[in-house]
Parts: C-alpha cells; sequence; structure tokens
C-alpha cells in the first residue's frame, strides 16, 4: 500500500524557515518523481515544486521560486522541502504527492502538514 | 499559463440523481492531459480521472470524464451520499494548473 506522511509543519513567523519531509512506503520510491502541493486555508490547491527521480529536474512555482527548495534522499525514501523567507501567504496545508506516470498528474497524496506563518 | 474555470462553482442535488461538473480551459490541453480530483472535508485529495476519461484505480464507475480541447466535464451518474464532495479538474504535463473547484453539497 503506498503510503506518504508528511512532518514538519507548524507556526513560524514572517520571514522565517521551516522543513518539510515526507517519508515514503509501499513503492519503489526512487523510480517515481515527487511534488509538493499546498491549500490555503478555504481556498483551491496550488503546485509548489517537483523533483525529478534522480534529482536531474526540478521545478518551482513562480510563488515559492528562490525561497524554497525541494530535494530528496532516496536511501531514506524521503522528500523535503525548505521553506526560507516565509511570507503569510504561504500558509497552507503542504501535501506530498507522486507523480502518477504522466508528469505532474498527482496519483497518490499524503495527508498534509499545516504551515501557519503569523506574527 | 492555462487557466481553468469550473463551474457551477456549488451545486445541490440529492442521492441518486445525476451530477455534471464542467471545467474550461484558457487554451487547448494538450493530449487531454486534464485530471479530476475529489476532496472531503479534512481530507487530501483523491485522483478520479485521468486523460480527461480514464478512471484512476478503484473508482467507482459511475464517476466518468470526458471533453478534449477546452472543455471537460465529470459526471456522476448516480450519487451515492459518499460523493458529496469539492471537485478540482487539474491540466498536467507541464505548467500544472489547477481549477478553483465545485462544491457538490446535499439538497
Amino acid at each position: 500500500e503506498v503510503q506518504l506522511v508528511e512532518s514538519g509543519g507548524g507556526l513560524v513567523k514572517p520571514g522565517g524557515s521551516l522543513r518539510l519531509s515526507c517519508a515514503a512506503s509501499g513503492f519503489t520510491f526512487s523510480s517515481y518523481s515527487m511534488n509538493w502541493v499546498r491549500q490555503a486555508p478555504g481556498k483551491g490547491l496550488e503546485w509548489v515544486s517537483s523533483i525529478s527521480s534522480s534529482s536531474s529536474y526540478i521545478y518551482y512555482a513562480d510563488s515559492v521560486k528562490g525561497r524554497f527548495t525541494i530535494s530528496r534522499d532516496n536511501a531514506k525514501n524521503s522528500l523535503y522541502l525548505q521553506m526560507n523567507s516565509l511570507r503569510a501567504e504561504d500558509t497552507a496545508v503542504y501535501y506530498c504527492a507522486r507523480d502518477g506516470g504522466e508528469e505532474l498528474l498527482f496519483d497518490y497524496w499524503g495527508q498534509g502538514t499545516l504551515v501557519t506563518v503569523s506574527s | 499559463e492555462i487557466v481553468l474555470t469550473q463551474s457551477p462553482a456549488t451545486l445541490s442535488l440529492s442521492p441518486g440523481e445525476r451530477a455534471t461538473l464542467s471545467c474550461g480551459a484558457s487554451q487547448s490541453v494538450s493530449s487531454s492531459y486534464l485530471a479530476w480530483y475529489q476532496q472531503k472535508p479534512g481530507l487530501a485529495p483523491r485522483l478520479l480521472i485521468y486523460d480527461a476519461s480514464s478512471r484512476a484505480t478503484g473508482i467507482p464507475d459511475r464517476f466518468s470524464g470526458s471533453g478534449s480541447g477546452t472543455d471537460f466535464t465529470l459526471t456522476i451518474s448516480r450519487l451515492e451520499p459518499e460523493d458529496f464532495a469539492v471537485y478540482y479538474c487539474q491540466q498536467y504535463g507541464s505548467s500544472p494548473a489547477f481549477g478553483q473547484g465545485t462544491k457538490l453539497e446535499i439538497k
């Protein structure tokens, strides 16, 4: 069974940093591209970042480019999102999602972790 | 950048009825790379439909997708109580974009 479990969310002040993690199990992690997708409270879904299976290709939404860094450790079956210079508008539930065969089609999602940016 | 517009914003129906949800794209969606997701309160989205009309693993056949180019439709043939949720369309393949969602509520 595919499982994705996010952690690392919490309350942080504007300008601060946070590192999210996603632990994967139930599939060959090193064979799949992975993604972060976020959802602000009461709002819709927004793709944040993607990383290919070997970390060769990395993409970011314009809204986070230069502030967020995606990475992965295939030996640990883990995905990460380093978030710096956080803003109030980054407040959201952050989901880890697997690429489902086609690029940026999200076939499995974690339960999400809430990031709140507030003073 | 493709913009996806879903309609209606809210759809009020009763169990047993047929639901038709629409997703319009500002530009043609290449290769019909259009997906539909279902999201219930407090839960992560779940993939229902990909490639505009293919059901994801384990999705009941009352869910169907259709369309191409700029106009896409998700149809739920006979609503079950567990189908009341928010539905999002998404263009994938490059520059991913989501629609703003349609809330399907019990009438």
